[in-house]
């Protein structure tokens, strides 16, 4: 199975700050892997998917980059809808796995 | 706007069985693979099961095989999760999903709500 691993864990941060999340695969997953948010009592909602390609909606403060086994998520600038967890996913290969999910809270 | 929405979920007893449903709809649901994503409490997002569009393929997580099977209805724009000799450790939301279709299968790029599972005496 590959093991994503993201850092850090938790973090805080202030409205306005620049933030960058990393994921790590255990082997190259290409550029197979996608970036989620998940509120509490909410559906996950698709950020980045292919590493890069920002999804339909989603405000361009997010951003993804890097390929093969690192991988980055950085949100420009905070604004207080952003507080929330979020997972990196592989699709490279089935076990689809994820990170453990970073907890983004606020400072 | 593409609408998921899961049922079925509840509180049983270890040993027993459970069958989780996905509504969709505004979509073509025929033409989609679909998945199960659990979150057990205090714990991240776990892949449970994929099925491919037509059914004819399915793909599950080494903890659930044999235990659980997904299965889906095209007619009733349905996803099913079956899941049988539930333990403690299954107990978790469960989520479907609809999974982008590139050349292969991708990432899941809408959710449903969820349905809570709880396996307990």
């Amino acid at each position: 199975d590959i093991q994503m691993t993201q850092s850090p864990s938790s973090l805080s941060a202030s409205v306005g700050d620049r933030v960058t999340i990393t994921c790590r695969a255990s082997q190259s997953i290409i550029n197979f892997l996608h970036w989620y948010q998940h509120k509490p009592g909410q559906a996950p909602k698709l950020l980045i998917y292919a590493a890069s390609s920002l999804q339909s909606g989603v405000p361009s403060r997010f951003s993804g980059s890097g390929s093969g086994t690192d991988f980055t998520l950085t949100i420009s600038s905070l604004q207080p809808e952003d507080f929330a967890t979020y997972y990196c996913h592989q699709s490279y290969s089935t076990p689809y796995t994820f990170g453990q999910g970073t907890k983004l809270e606020i400072k | 706007e593409v609408q998921l929405v899961e049922s079925g979920g509840g509180l049983v007893q270890p040993g027993g069985s459970l069958r989780l449903t996905c509504a969709a709809s505004d979509f073509t649901f025929s033409t989609y693979w679909m998945s199960w994503v659990r979150q057990a409490p205090g714990k991240g997002l776990q892949w449970v099961a994929n099925i491919k569009h037509d059914g004819s393929d399915k793909y599950y997580v080494d903890s659930v095989k044999g235990r659980f099977t997904i299965s889906r209805d095209n007619a009733k724009n349905s996803l099913f999760l079956q899941m049988n000799s539930l333990r403690a450790e299954d107990t978790a939301v469960y989520y479907c999903a609809r999974v982008y279709m590139g050349v292969f299968p991708t990432h899941f790029d809408y959710w449903g709500q969820g349905t809570l599972v709880t396996v307990s005496s």
